[in-house]
């Protein structure tokens, strides 16, 4: 049981560049989030998805696109890189079929540098 | 917009001191979450606090969420080294009852905790 795990764990990309973040979780769990995280910032959301084959913005989704494959899996797509991406992002994921069943597992994150 | 404070921003204790982390909401809050992260690592769930006046425990860490509901503190007795690291609340400014099966969180900026040996 590998929980949440994204790739890559490095990168270093050119502005103008397009990449996607991959994140996949074998807890059969219903809703996927992306967070960013930055100095001083604590952790935002990017986007998140409820289930599988919805989608929904986060407190800042500007400059990224996200795709929830099936249920294992969602992707981060960043189609025009620009220095302000550089951050470490995070995948999330929780079972979400109860109040009290938020808990949200973390993946290990990718560090991003857009240079 | 829910705002999350966290003081203090960094703390370093000594090993074997008690030490407490504030989490304070500009909103009342529904369901706050400790997480911590290692350096380079991903959130690691701490505990999840629901009601006004709940206390959790696990092992040498306390959580309590104010009777208001409007801060939580966290509290570490006993500090060792293992305990070092960020430590992160979370809130859904929606509350635990909100329609949906997904939590927005919002997230304070952290409080970084050192342990000398």
């Amino acid at each position: 049981n590998a929980g949440v795990t994204q790739t890559p764990k490095f990168q270093v990309l050119k502005t103008g560049q397009s990449m996607t973040l991959q994140c996949a979780q074998d807890m059969n769990h219903n809703s996927m989030y992306w967070y960013r995280q930055d100095p001083g910032m604590g952790l935002r959301l990017i986007y998140y998805s409820a289930s599988e084959g919805t989608t929904d913005k986060g407190e800042v989704p500007n400059g990224y696109n996200v795709s929830r494959l099936n249920k294992r899996e969602f992707s981060l797509r960043l189609e025009s890189a620009a220095p302000s991406q550089t951050s470490v992002y995070f995948c999330a994921s929780s079972e979400g079929l109860g109040p009290l069943t938020y808990e949200q597992y973390f993946g290990p994150g990718t560090r991003l540098t857009v240079t | 917009s829910q705002e999350l404070e966290q003081s203090p921003q960094s703390l370093i204790v000594q090993e074997g001191k008690n030490l407490t982390i504030n989490c304070t909401s500009s909103k009342t809050l529904y369901g706050l979450y400790w997480y911590k992260q290692k350096y380079g690592e991903g959130l690691i769930f701490l505990m999840m606090l629901q009601k006004g006046g709940e206390e959790k425990s696990h092992e040498k860490i306390t959580a309590k969420l104010d009777e208001k509901k409007q801060q939580s503190s966290l509290h570490i007795t006993a500090s060792q080294p293992s305990h070092a690291g960020i430590y992160l609340c979370g809130a859904d400014p929606r509350g635990v009852s909100a329609s949906g099966s997904a939590r927005q969180l919002t997230f304070g900026s952290g409080t970084q905790l050192t342990v000398l040996p």
